[in-house]
């Protein structure tokens, strides 16, 4: 099946640094990345949707200067929260649409701790 | 917009017993359903999904049906187990041509022995 690989599991920080995660599909090509930010006990909050090639959409209310999200490839997205701080702190996931067969694959998540 | 309503949790039954988790749905025309579970410190997966009304989703003992009338698309499971203590969300993918989905609260489930 499907498979998307996040990296990194788990990072933790200093406040002012950047952090750069990955979201690599595996075994197919998506058309479409999406990156989603979840904090605890809550649902998932979509931050943005990128497609390979193009400038990524921003959903309402996200800093789009300040998680930059990059979508080279039809295997890899990434994002990078710049200049972070502790209320970034959070449990990012990143998800994959390949429409033919798959539909939509999630990330492990990356669990990220600005201190 | 589009928008999904789970029932609050966190649902604590014991082995074996009757699961449902309730969900209804806003969107206009028809949308794609889905239910995805999460374990704890993970991403979420796929648990089954329906793309039309009346349809229904089943999945290592798990069903849910599409149902346009009530806008709804309960998760149920006959006797559950200790190994499906989790997060449970339910989503909707809308057909305005945008890919994105949209996830409910989710609802903690916890089963104990």
């Amino acid at each position: 099946g499907a498979v998307v690989s996040q990296h990194p599991s788990w990072v933790i920080c200093k406040s002012g640094t950047s952090v750069k995660i990955e979201c690599r599909s595996l075994d197919f090509q998506a058309t479409t990345m999406f990156w989603y930010r979840q904090f605890p006990k809550q649902s998932l909050m979509l931050m943005a949707t990128s497609n390979e090639g193009s400038k990524a959409t921003y959903e309402q209310g996200v800093e789009k200067d300040k998680f930059l999200i990059n979508h080279a490839s039809l295997t890899l997205s990434t994002l990078t929260v710049t200049s972070a701080h502790p209320e970034d702190s959070s449990f990012y996931i990143c998800s994959a649409l390949e429409t033919v067969h798959y539909g939509y694959t999630f990330g492990s998540g990356t669990r990220l701790t600005v201190v | 917009g589009d928008s999904v309503t789970q029932m609050e949790g966190p649902v604590t039954l014991s082995e074996e017993a009757f699961l449902t988790i309730n969900c209804t749905y806003t969107a206009t025309g028809y949308p794609s359903l889905f239910w995805y579970v999460q374990y704890p410190g993970e991403g979420l997966q796929l648990l089954l999904k329906a793309t039309k009304a009346d349809d229904k989703g089943s999945n290592k003992g798990f069903e849910a049906t599409y149902r346009k009338e009530t806008t709804s698309f309960h998760l149920e499971k006959g006797s559950v187990q200790v190994s499906d203590s989790a997060v449970y969300f339910c989503a909707l993918r809308g057909n305005t041509g945008f890919q994105k989905l949209v996830f409910g609260t989710g609802t903690r489930l916890l089963v104990s022995p």
